[in-house]
């Protein structure tokens, strides 16, 4: 069974930085491309990161450019996202999703991990 | 890319049919003859599950009252006949260019 458990959320000020990890299971964790896809209170899905298998390339919203990092560790199946320079817009719940194989949509997410940025 | 999603509500008793349309800015077929248009519902309190892949491919397990149809930029999901458990939030995603979500439709059972 596909599972994919998100941690790490937290209370943080403005300006500050968080790390939220995914642990996956299930599957050949290394062999396939992973998303971060946030949602803020209330409002609908914004695809936040994307990584591939390899860690060879990763793209970013550019709403969090310059700002997020995605990493991975195979050995670890753990996918990661290291959130810098925090902003109030930036509070949501982050979800883990495994994208399938063979194109490109999302066949699994995690519960999601609750971020929020206040003073 | 663009998406957009109409109606942004409704409201559908149980044993109706139900459909909502997505477009996109560009078109989503790409280079490999593939039309990478999902589909995905969140119901209230839960993480989002994938209905439909590619346009028109029911992803395991979803109920055959589920389809989806369309080409190029304008795509629908029908639901033939709506249940209770039909409830909930539903998104259409591109996957050409990156990722992008619709707005989300909020289907409501009377």
């Amino acid at each position: 069974e596909v599972q994919l458990v998100e941690s790490g959320g937290d209370l943080v000020q403005p300006g500050g930085s968080l790390r939220l990890s995914c642990a996956a299971s299930g599957f050949l964790f290394s062999t396939y491309n992973m998303n971060w896809v946030r949602q803020a209170p209330g409002k609908g899905l914004e695809w936040v990161s994307y990584i591939t298998s390899n860690s060879g390339t990763k793209y970013y919203a550019e709403s969090v450019k310059g700002r997020f990092t995605i990493s991975r560790d195979n050995a670890k199946n753990s996918l990661d996202l290291q959130m810098n320079s925090l902003r109030d817009e930036d509070t949501a719940v982050y979800y883990c999703a495994k994208l399938v194989s063979n194109g490109w949509h999302i066949d699994y997410w995690g519960q999601g991990t609750l971020v929020t940025v206040s003073s | 890319i663009v998406m957009t999603q109409t109606p942004l509500s409704l409201s559908v008793t149980p044993g109706q049919p139900a459909s909502i349309s997505c477009k996109s800015s560009q078109s989503l077929l790409f280079s490999d003859g593939k039309t990478y248009l999902s589909w995905y519902l969140q119901k209230p309190g839960q993480s989002p599950q994938v209905l439909i892949y590619e346009v028109s491919s029911r992803f395991s397990g979803v109920p055959d009252r589920f389809s989806g149809s369309g080409s190029g930029t304008d795509f629908t999901l029908k639901i033939s006949r709506v249940e209770a458990e039909d409830a909930g939030v539903y998104y259409c995603m591109q996957g050409v260019d990156l990722f992008t979500f619709g707005p989300g439709t909020t289907l409501d059972i009377k």
